[in-house]
């Protein structure tokens, strides 16, 4: 069964601080690995990672997938207190569908 | 440009009752999505459609749950009879394509008493 793990599950840290989110996962067949931010309604798109190795950028966002170890890592930068939200983790298998993690929630504060 | 549009946003009714979840997607997009999003279990695909043809049923958790999608424009997810332990968000998402990024709705709330 196709599994997705998000670390940590919650974390708080002050602004400016730099985090670290991690997803692993085990799936048949992987396409891509996705990640979204969700704030009080729906997830909004910030990622897919298709190849190992190349980083995606955005602002003070960036994102690496290792298909060898079978992870990856979301950077948050110098972060804001609107930076506070979960982060989803998704991973698309040859049947296209997507697996989602349960989430890291992170709250930052001033 | 309008994103996914869901309708209700909200939505409070009586164990046995039959809900309706309504959504619209993105214009031009292909694939659609219904999710489900609880504490407990997190975001969980229940179906999805590519060129209005259900493709992959497999998240839907039984028989009292259904999904339609009659044209490009328009899905519905329906649930009859309610039960309490369908209280959740559902969100509908859609993509261009099947293997682009997903744009989600804003959810339905869903409360069964």
């Amino acid at each position: 069964e196709d599994k997705v793990v998000q670390s940590p599950l919650s974390l708080v840290v002050h602004e400016g601080d730099t985090v670290t989110l991690n997803c692993s996962y085990e799936v048949t067949n992987f396409r891509s690995l996705l990640w979204y931010k969700q704030e009080k309604k729906a997830p909004t798109f910030l990622f897919m990672l298709t190849s190992s190795g190349i980083e995606k950028k955005s602002g003070r966002l960036s994102s690496i997938l290792d298909k060898k170890e079978l992870f990856s890592i979301l950077n948050i930068t110098a972060t804001q207190t609107g930076d506070s939200a979960i982060y989803l983790c998704a991973v698309r298998n040859s049947g296209y569908a997507l697996n989602f993690g349960k989430g890291t929630s992170l709250l930052v504060t001033p | 440009d309008a994103g996914v549009i869901q309708s209700p946003r909200h939505e409070v009714t009586e164990m046995g009752q039959e809900v309706t979840l309504r959504c619209k997607p993105i214009s031009g997009h292909n694939s659609l999505f219904w999710y489900r999003q609880t504490m407990m279990r997190g975001l969980e695909l229940l179906i999805y459609f590519n060129n209005n043809v259900p493709i992959d049923d497999s998240g839907m958790p039984e028989d009292r749950f259904s999904a339609k999608m009659p044209n490009a424009s328009f899905s519905t997810l329906k649930i009859q009879p309610s039960e309490p332990r369908d209280s959740a968000v559902y969100f509908c998402a859609s993509s261009l394509l099947v293997t682009n990024e997903q744009f989600f709705g804003p959810g339905t709330r869903l409360t069964v008493l």
